[in-house]
């Protein structure tokens, strides 16, 4: 089961992009990266998901290196309802064919007005 | 199309008593999901149903805790004479049928459950 190692927290400025960088040294060749939002007092919310190389969609991009040991998650131009908690999941494919997926403390991003 | 369902959101229980949770998946969805989330802390794994199913329930508890997903109805979390300790967020997910890709799970609302 890969494990995954994200910044506890980040600050940062409205208007400002913000990367969150996410290291996943064990990740397997089945695996997914995955990243999900949480605000308080909510369920978590899927953001974005990549396998290799870049995505990008209407919310955020997710760049992922060839070796797929890290990514990094680039939220453009963030607003203060972009506080919040971002998770870094690497999907764990078993046998069966779903996901077992492991939330670790996540990085709590502060949107500073 | 309502999102996954959970209730009550709020839950309080003197130690010793039963806590029932229910979650009723998106519509379509066959798969779901509960999770723990202590204070601060990420969501732990606790179970995997599918219908009538309990496919992987190695992140629960061996004792009080259970699951179930039954034919007809939401699925249930069961936690029998609460301790402090169960004072948690109880989350569930859901996702459509398994294919060999990952599914996105999609979160309820959570159930906070309180343990006096």
């Amino acid at each position: 089961l890969a494990k995954t190692t994200q910044p506890i927290s980040m600050d940062s400025y409205e208007g400002q992009e913000v990367n969150i960088t996410c290291s996943h040294n064990n990740i397997a060749t089945n695996d997914y990266i995955t990243w999900y939002q949480q605000f308080p007092s909510q369920g978590p919310r899927f953001i974005i998901q990549g396998y290799k190389t870049k995505v990008t969609n209407e919310v955020a991009s997710l760049f992922i290196p060839a070796d797929r040991k890290s990514s990094t998650l680039s939220l453009p131009r963030v607003s203060l309802s972009d506080t919040a908690v971002y998770y870094c999941l690497v999907g764990d494919l078993n046998s069966g064919g779903y996901q077992k997926v492991t939330f670790g403390t996540g990085t709590k991003l502060q949107v500073i007005p | 199309n309502a999102g996954v369902m959970q209730n009550p959101r709020h839950l309080v229980r003197r130690r010793g008593q039963e806590a029932r949770l229910r979650c009723s998946p998106m519509k379509g969805h066959s798969h779901v999901y509960w999770y723990r989330q202590l204070p601060e802390e990420g969501l732990k794994f606790m179970v995997y149903l599918q219908k009538e199913n309990i496919i992987d329930e190695s992140g629960m508890p061996k004792e009080r805790f259970s699951a179930e997903f039954p034919k007809e109805g939401p699925s249930i979390l069961r936690i029998q004479q609460v301790v402090r300790g169960d004072s948690a967020a109880y989350f569930c997910a859901s996702s459509p049928k398994r294919t060999n890709s990952y599914n996105e799970q999609f979160f309820g609302p959570g159930t906070r459950l309180t343990v006096l």
